[in-house]
């Protein structure tokens, strides 16, 4: 059974870096598929952020991709997000999910818990 | 970006109704529609993906139907375990993007 975790801080400062996750067992991220990340601020909804295959090719979102790295850690099988200068309009559950799309057709379908990041001073 | 469209954004129904949510796509998407369920502090959970397959394990009230730029998800039967939150997803190119979310209330 394929499972994510999201870790990472949950308070981040404003203008500083967010910095989080994704621990993946029950496959291997070398394997093939994309990873993605997905956020959803509180009581709204879900925003793609970007995907990553295990070689380091990314796919990111238009409206945030001057602030956001996502690098693959195959040897730990974990993909990774860093978000700079956040403000809090950066606060919200942050989900870390399989995106298997470009192999199997299919949309995300193994996601993590989430976790819940606070951009506040 | 492919904008999603969902309506309506809130809907009251009661148990055993009858309920279809819309999805428009402001461009052609085929058939690479999702529909996800989430509830409260939980993740998204795919109902059915390519426009009409249901996920495997996913009850068969649940259906899906259209293709291009118009989309239905249909609950044949509402349940008490169906009230919800229901997004739908384009993932025909990146950015992929996500509707606005129905909520599905009870009556």
């Amino acid at each position: 059974q394929v499972q994510l975790q999201e870790s990472g801080p949950g308070l981040v400062k404003p203008s500083e870096t967010l910095s989080l996750t994704c621990s993946v067992s029950g496959y291997s991220i070398s394997s093939g598929y994309y990873w993605g990340w997905i956020r959803q601020p509180p009581g709204k909804g879900l925003e793609w952020i970007g995907s990553i295959f295990y070689s380091g090719n990314t796919y990111y979102n238009p409206s945030l991709k001057s602030r956001l790295t996502m690098s693959p850690d195959t040897s730990n099988n974990q993909f990774s997000l860093k978000l700079s200068s956040v403000t809090a309009a950066d606060t919200a559950v942050y989900y870390c999910a399989r995106d298997p799309k470009s192999i199997a057709g299919r949309p995300f379908d193994y996601w993590g818990q989430g976790i819940l990041v606070t951009v506040s001073s | 970006d492919i904008q999603m469209t969902q309506s309506p954004s809130t809907l009251s129904a009661s148990v055993g109704d009858r309920v279809t949510i819309t999805c428009r796509a402001s461009q052609s998407i085929s058939s690479w529609l999702a529909w996800y369920q989430q509830k409260p502090g939980k993740a998204p959970k795919v109902l059915i993906y390519k426009a009409s397959t249901l996920e495997s394990g996913v009850p068969s009230r649940f259906s899906g139907s259209g293709s291009g730029t118009e989309f239905t998800l249909t609950i044949s039967s509402l349940q008490p375990d169906d009230f919800a939150t229901y997004y739908c997803q384009q993932y025909d190119s990146y950015p992929f993007t996500f509707g606005g979310g129905t909520k599905v209330e009870i009556k």
